[in-house]
C-alpha cells in the first residue's frame, strides 16, 4: 500500500463549485504540505502544517483553505473553484524538516 | 526572493553516456539539497539528498554540492532511456522547513 494517498486522482468540476482534495499518510510523519504544479512554473506551496494545531499559508494560499483532521489526514478545499485553479495538486509529508515524500497527485480541471 | 535555478532543457544524451544536471540557488544559508525525478503526470520521487560539500554516490547517481559557489549537480552514469524524465532540484531555506523547488530540467536519453 502507498504511504501517501490522495483522493480523488482526477476531478473535473465547474466554476463556482466547492471542491475538497484529501490526503492520507501512513508514514507517521508530523508535517504535511499541499503543492500545485503548473507547466513551466514548477511546484508552488499552497499550505503546510507542522501538526494538527499548526497550519500555515504558503506562497499561493488565496482561494484555498485546509483542514488537518488528524496527524495522518490533511485536506485542501477550493471554496469556489475558478478555471485558473486547473492544475496538478500534490500532497507531501516529512518528518520534521527532512525529506518530503509525495502522494500520487490529483489532476483537477475547472471548466 | 529566494530562488533555485535550473536549465529547463531538454538535455539530450545518448544511452550509456553521463548526464550532468545543474542547479544554482540564491540563499547562502540553505542547508539541505534534494534531487527528485518526475515522470510526466506522476509525482516527484526522491533520487538523492545531500547536506555537506562534496560528492555523494548512490548507484549510478552522484550528487555534488559546492556551497561556496552555491550550486548542486546530479550526475547520472550509464544513462538509460528509463532515466528520461524531469529532474527537480529542491533546497531548504535557512531556518525553515520549506523547500524551494526549481522548475526542473527535462532529460531525454536517446536509445
Amino acid at each position: 500500500d502507498a504511504d501517501v494517498t490522495q483522493t480523488p486522482r482526477n476531478r473535473i468540476t465547474k466554476t463556482g463549485k466547492r471542491i475538497m482534495l484529501e490526503c492520507s499518510q501512513t508514514k507517521g510523519h508530523d508535517r504535511m504540505y499541499w503543492y500545485r504544479q503548473d507547466p513551466g512554473l514548477g511546484l508552488r506551496l499552497i499550505y503546510y502544517s507542522f501538526d494538527v494545531k499548526d497550519i500555515n499559508k504558503g506562497e499561493i494560499s488565496d482561494g484555498y483553505s485546509v483542514s488537518r483532521q488528524a496527524q495522518a489526514k490533511f485536506s485542501l478545499s477550493l471554496e469556489s473553484a475558478i478555471p485558473n485553479q486547473t492544475a496538478l495538486y500534490f500532497c507531501a509529508t516529512s518528518y520534521r524538516g527532512d525529506t518530503q515524500y509525495f502522494g500520487p497527485g490529483t489532476r483537477l480541471t475547472v471548466l | 526572493q529566494k530562488e533555485v535555478e535550473q536549465n529547463s532543457g531538454p538535455l539530450s544524451v545518448p544511452e550509456g553516456a553521463i548526464a550532468s544536471l545543474n542547479c544554482t540557488y540564491s540563499d547562502r544559508g540553505s542547508q539541505s539539497f534534494f534531487w527528485y525525478r518526475q515522470y510526466s503526470g506522476k509525482s516527484p520521487e526522491l533520487i538523492m539528498s545531500i547536506y555537506s560539500n562534496g560528492d555523494k554516490e548512490d548507484g549510478r547517481f552522484t550528487a555534488q554540492l559546492n556551497k561556496a559557489s552555491q550550486y548542486v549537480s546530479l550526475l547520472i552514469r550509464d544513462s538509460q532511456p528509463s532515466d528520461s524524465a524531469t529532474y527537480l532540484c529542491a533546497v531548504t531555506a535557512e531556518g525553515t522547513y520549506k523547500y524551494i523547488f526549481g522548475t526542473g530540467t527535462r532529460l531525454k536519453v536517446l536509445a
